[in-house]
């Protein structure tokens, strides 16, 4: 099976613009995630979305928004961008059901602000 | 709420020694347990996990875990480490049953470098 897929894998952006990441979940996959990684915040938990509804969603402002398409594929979505939005961003997917399922993380997308 | 401590920022080994990595976890459920991996400038790789049964997991490139209750602890060890382990290690936990949602908590990391 095909892994998870970011793209695009870097991506650099003047502050105060927006940006759009696309994440394709491994096949039969509902569920999926994002993350940001920084070297000051470590791994965050962005949001989650699951049959195209966003089920948890994580302690970061609203200029960070995402959707889920009806094939599972997502997208998360930066307005205004600040420096402090560069980052890693991952997505990963996982099975949904009664459990356990692992989580399969993407390679990520790099984001530079400038 | 939960928590996930990775106690070693930073380890050095020699090629060819043990390792171990500590994991301390605060979860209000029974937690189901991960160790990650990440090469610079990649993702994450699962290493292994632990939800129930035997507190011995075994991973994948020799890694094995104990899974402590007593503790909330969750080490990773590898008998003998080669140059290629060097790469960052993420502990994290998550729901053991994630219909009502699917969030990770992770650890800090430890960043292993390894000695010739």
């Amino acid at each position: 099976k095909a892994g998870v897929t970011q793209t695009p894998r870097y991506l650099i952006k003047t502050r105060g613009q927006q940006v759009t990441l696309s994440c394709s979940p491994i096949s039969g996959h509902r569920s999926v995630s994002w993350y940001q990684q920084t070297p000051g915040q470590g791994l965050q938990f962005l949001f989650e979305y699951f049959s195209e509804t966003q089920r948890n969603k994580g302690n970061f402002p609203g200029r960070f928004s995402g959707r889920q398409f009806s094939n599972s594929r997502s997208e998360m979505n930066v307005s205004t961008l600040e420096l402090g939005d560069s980052a890693l961003y991952l997505c990963a997917s996982s099975l949904v059901g009664d459990g356990p399922y692992e989580q399969y993380f993407g390679p990520g997308t790099r984001l530079t602000v400038t | 709420a939960q928590s996930v401590t990775q106690p070693d920022i930073h380890i050095t080994v020699s090629e060819g020694a043990s390792l171990e990595l500590r994991c301390n976890y605060s979860y209000g459920a029974t937690p189901y347990l991960f160790w990650y991996v990440q090469s610079p400038g990649q993702g994450l790789q699962l290493l292994l996990k632990y939800f129930s049964g035997d507190t011995l997991v075994q991973g994948i490139k020799g890694f094995e875990a104990e899974f402590k209750r007593s503790q909330s602890s969750f080490n990773l060890r590898k008998p003998s480490v080669h140059w290629s382990d060097a790469a960052e290690y993420f502990c994290a936990v998550g729901p053991l049953n994630n219909n009502a949602g699917n969030m990770l908590t992770f650890g800090g990391g430890t960043r292993l470098m390894v000695k010739p």
